[in-house]
Formats: structure tokens, C-alpha cells, sequence
């Protein structure tokens, strides 16, 4: 099955830059997309297609998608990002939606 | 504003079955499809299936295929979720969202956390 691989947690000072990375095989022809998850609320898209962003997401949050690795950035970081952030793409061959294991931002 | 409102909490016994909803509003029901993910307690988002719901065709993972079956109603508004043979690890909160396949899930249900237990 195909897997995307996730750091399992990143932890950046409040103003500080977040890098979050996620990686496949084949990456490069998929497209990827980026959900914020508090524990306990709706997921939240912050980012799709590799680096859209939808209306209302700030854009300390950006995507980047580069070989077989797409990184998650937010700049500028404050204690309210805290939460778990999966990548997801969509495997053609399967046709299933997979998901990445997740990685928790800590704000220090 | 697009909404989708989703079913209340259940409590369920081992070997039950249990049927969440989600009931959306707000922009052309059939145009878009719908994605299942649950959270155990303490797990990461684990990824069930979708839906088109313009046609009803469905992908599910491996690993609820037996037991999973979506379905949607264009004249409620609303897609549905089932799964059967409940067991305690099925405890979790399910989320249902809007969007599926290569399409990103931009609208996500509040969840509905399904307890099992006898």
C-alpha cells in the first residue's frame, strides 16, 4: 500500500518558521494536500494542490511540493497552531485517499 | 457558507451497527463527493472511504471492507455512513468531509464520536 511518510512532531519558538515535511514514493505526480487537526475539532484545510491556499487560512501557511518531498511552511508562528497536521494525496492506482501519519507542532 | 452538520453521539455494544449522518447545505449536493475519516482515542486520523455522491460510487480501505457501507440521499441533503460488527477499538470520533479522490476535503463536519462498549 502506498505510505506517506510524516516527521511524527516538529516544535518551533512563537515567532519562529515551522517546516513540516512529507514524503512518497512517485510524489511528484501527485498532488498534495495539508489538514490541521486540534484534538477533538473538525480538520481544517490549510493547503491544497501542493501550495493553494483556501480563502480564509493566513498566509503564514504555505505548501511547496519539490521531488518526492512536499513541505507544510508557517512562518511567523503562534501558540494557536499547536495541533496535528497530516499531508494527503490521492493514489490513482487504488484509488484511494491516503493519508500521512501526522506530525505534532509543539509552540515552545 | 457551505455546512455540514453531522449526527449526535452513539453508544453502541459489541457487534452492533451504527449509522452516521451528515447533512450538507449551501452548494450543489451532487457536484461533490464525501470522505470518512475517524480518530481513535490517542491515534492518528485514519482514512475509511468516499463517495461520489452524484452517482453513488464508492472506494473503501482494506480494512473496513466488509464491514462499511456509504451511501448518500440528494433530496435529504445528507450522506450516511455505516458500520457493522462494532468492536471496542471502533471507539472513535468520525468526521465526514466534503471532497473526495484528488478533490481536497475543504469543509469538514463537526464529528461524532461512536463509543462501543458493553
Amino acid at each position: 500500500s502506498y505510505v506517506l511518510t510524516q516527521p511524527p512532531s516538529v516544535s518551533v519558538a512563537p515567532g519562529q518558521t515551522a517546516r513540516i515535511t512529507c514524503g512518497g514514493q512517485n510524489f511528484g505526480t501527485k498532488s498534495v494536500h495539508w489538514y490541521q487537526h486540534k484534538a477533538g475539532q473538525a480538520p481544517v484545510l490549510v493547503v491544497f494542490d501542493d501550495s493553494d491556499r483556501p480563502s480564509g487560512i493566513p498566509e503564514r501557511f504555505s505548501g511547496s511540493h519539490s521531488g518526492d518531498t512536499a513541505t507544510l511552511t508557517i512562518i511567523n508562528i503562534e501558540a494557536g497552531d499547536e495541533a496535528d497536521y497530516y499531508c494527503q494525496v490521492w493514489e490513482g492506482r487504488t484509488d484511494y485517499q491516503v493519508f500521512g501519519g501526522g506530525t505534532k507542532l509543539t509552540v515552545l | 457558507q457551505v455546512y455540514i452538520v453531522q449526527s449526535g453521539a452513539e453508544v453502541k455494544k459489541p457487534g452492533a451497527s451504527v449509522k452516521v449522518s451528515c447533512k450538507a447545505s449551501n452548494y450543489p449536493f451532487t457536484a461533490y463527493g464525501f470522505t470518512w475519516v475517524r480518530q481513535a482515542p490517542g491515534q492518528r486520523l485514519e482514512w475509511m472511504g468516499w463517495i461520489n455522491a452524484y452517482n453513488g460510487k464508492t472506494a473503501y480501505a482494506q480494512k473496513f471492507q466488509d464491514r462499511v457501507t456509504m451511501t448518500t440521499d440528494p433530496a435529504t441533503r445528507t450522506a450516511y455512513m455505516e458500520l457493522r460488527s462494532l468492536r471496542s477499538d471502533d471507539t472513535a470520533i468520525y468526521y465526514c468531509g466534503r471532497g473526495y479522490r484528488a478533490v481536497a476535503v475543504d469543509f469538514w463536519g463537526q464529528g461524532t464520536r461512536v463509543t462501543v462498549s458493553s
